[in-house]
């Protein structure tokens, strides 16, 4: 069947530290995949967009990979902030709909 | 540029009755997509809208429907509503269909009692 995962466990990183992020999928082929942050009770937010043939995008503090052999996508925070405290969705199309499916999440609790 | 904007913010039905939600999209972008958030399933995909027509549907039950007007903005209706139809209903819009980046509104919290 088709999943994608993410740690529902929290992520807890001390500030400063690079927070790291897995999206692990299987059954897809997507052409893209997305990365989102969600603040509670708001609606979810762009953050980067990485297509198969691309191997790493940065953006700012952000880094993310994609390995389409390995089904895996990395998302990184360098230098992390408590402000950065938040849901990280990964999102990827479904290849022969165009539909974009999302993980469920994982939540990231950067202390002082 | 103005945001997604959704309306009502909150509602509360009763099981039986039925509802519709309003979503108003990025000026320019005619690609809206809707969403079902809720804490056991996560954000699952129930349809998209590009140009008035109905691109894409997710697996809903048919008592979930939608629609799209020519300015774009899109409507999304429940009936026969179900307790668990409680959720987060947010909408996003993009420039283009497939869609890319997306642009999510705050959502309409319903809750069905």
């Amino acid at each position: 069947s088709q999943k994608i995962e993410q740690n529902s466990e929290a992520l807890n990183i001390q500030e400063g530290k690079t927070a790291t992020l897995t999206c692990n999928y299987t059954n897809y082929s997507p052409a893209y995949l997305q990365w989102y942050r969600q603040d509670p009770g708001r609606g979810p937010v762009f953050l980067l967009l990485i297509r198969e043939n691309e191997k790493e995008k940065r953006k700012e503090r952000l880094k993310v990979t994609f390995d389409t052999t390995l089904k895996q996508s990395l998302f990184h925070i360098t230098a992390s902030q408590p402000a950065d405290s938040a849901t990280y969705l990964c999102a990827l199309d479904e290849s022969n709909t165009d539909k974009l499916i999302f993980g469920t999440g994982t939540r990231l609790q950067v202390f002082p | 540029k103005a945001g997604v904007t959704q309306t009502p913010r909150y509602l509360i039905k009763t099981r039986g009755q039925q509802v519709t939600l309003s979503c108003s999209p990025i000026s320019g972008h005619r690609s809206v997509s809707w969403y079902q958030q809720t804490p056991g399933q996560g954000l699952q995909f129930l349809f998209e809208y590009f140009s008035e027509t109905q691109r894409n549907k997710g697996n809903f039950p048919g008592r979930f429907s939608g629609r799209q007007f020519s300015n774009s903005r899109s409507e999304m209706n429940v009936s026969t509503l179900e307790l668990g139809d409680s959720a987060l209903y947010l909408c996003a819009s993009s420039l283009s269909t497939p869609p890319g980046e997306q642009y999510f509104g705050p959502g309409t919290r319903l809750t069905v009692t």
